[in-house]
């Protein structure tokens, strides 16, 4: 069965400083991974996606994670950390596969909060 | 852009009614889900509904709901008798064939009193 930790279920950082929102995950079988954003009273807006090529991947708001195979990573950055950036973050696990399911599994979200 | 769109947006219902969450997903998309989030917690995988069945359920998904596509847009989740702890936020997602991405819908926000 596949699975999704994410380690820190509060992160606080200052304004312009490095945003990192760590995220390993359990499969059997090559995955596919995924960060969601999620602010306040929304719905969960992609951010970007693994789907096995560039291991690094670069997504919106200038957010981009690095697929490391070795250590079962998939850990989101942000260079530079904006008060808009404040919001919860989903990490999640599908398995590719011919079916019709692949189903999303999610971490429990970390909660970023931006301090001026 | 289009989008997946979710009606209501709230709905507040008496434990033991019925309730049905609407859900409109992008015109070409072929694979629908039901996703929940019981607030404070994480987004869990309910259904998922391919060519007018149902493709994989989880455990939470038992005999109370039910799912379909009755007219070829939108896309139902039904609560038979719903009880307190269905009280969530339900998100609809949906897929086409390429699987680059599930697009989720704003939600609804079940309360059962």
């Amino acid at each position: 069965a596949q699975s999704v930790t994410q380690l820190g279920s509060h992160v606080s950082v200052s304004e312009g400083a490095l945003v990192l929102l760590r995220c390993n995950y359990s499969s059997s079988v090559p995955p596919y991974l995924f960060w969601y954003v999620q602010y306040p009273n929304q719905g969960l807006q992609l951010l970007l996606k693994y789907t096995s090529a560039a291991t690094l991947v670069k997504g919106i708001n200038g957010f981009e994670a690095e697929f490391k195979k070795s250590e079962t990573s998939f850990h989101l950055t942000k260079p530079s950390a904006h008060m808009s950036d404040a919001a919860e973050y989903f990490c999640a696990v599908s398995i590719p596969r011919g079916g019709a399911t692949n189903k999303l599994i999610f971490g429990t979200g970390t909660l970023l909060a931006v301090q001026p | 852009e289009p989008e997946v769109t979710q009606t209501p947006s709230h709905q507040v219902t008496q434990m033991g009614q019925e309730v049905i969450l609407r859900c409109v997903p992008i015109s070409n998309h072929l694979y629908f889900y039901w996703y929940r989030q019981i607030l404070g917690q994480k987004v869990e995988f309910l259904v998922s509904f391919y060519n007018n069945e149902i493709s994989e359920k989880s455990e939470i998904f038992d005999d109370q709901f039910s799912v379909e596509r009755p007219d070829g847009s939108n896309f139902t989740l039904k609560i038979r008798s719903t009880k307190l702890e269905d009280s969530a936020m339900y998100f609809c997602a949906a897929r086409d064939r390429s699987y680059n991405e599930q697009f989720f819908g704003p939600g609804t926000r079940l309360t059962v009193l």
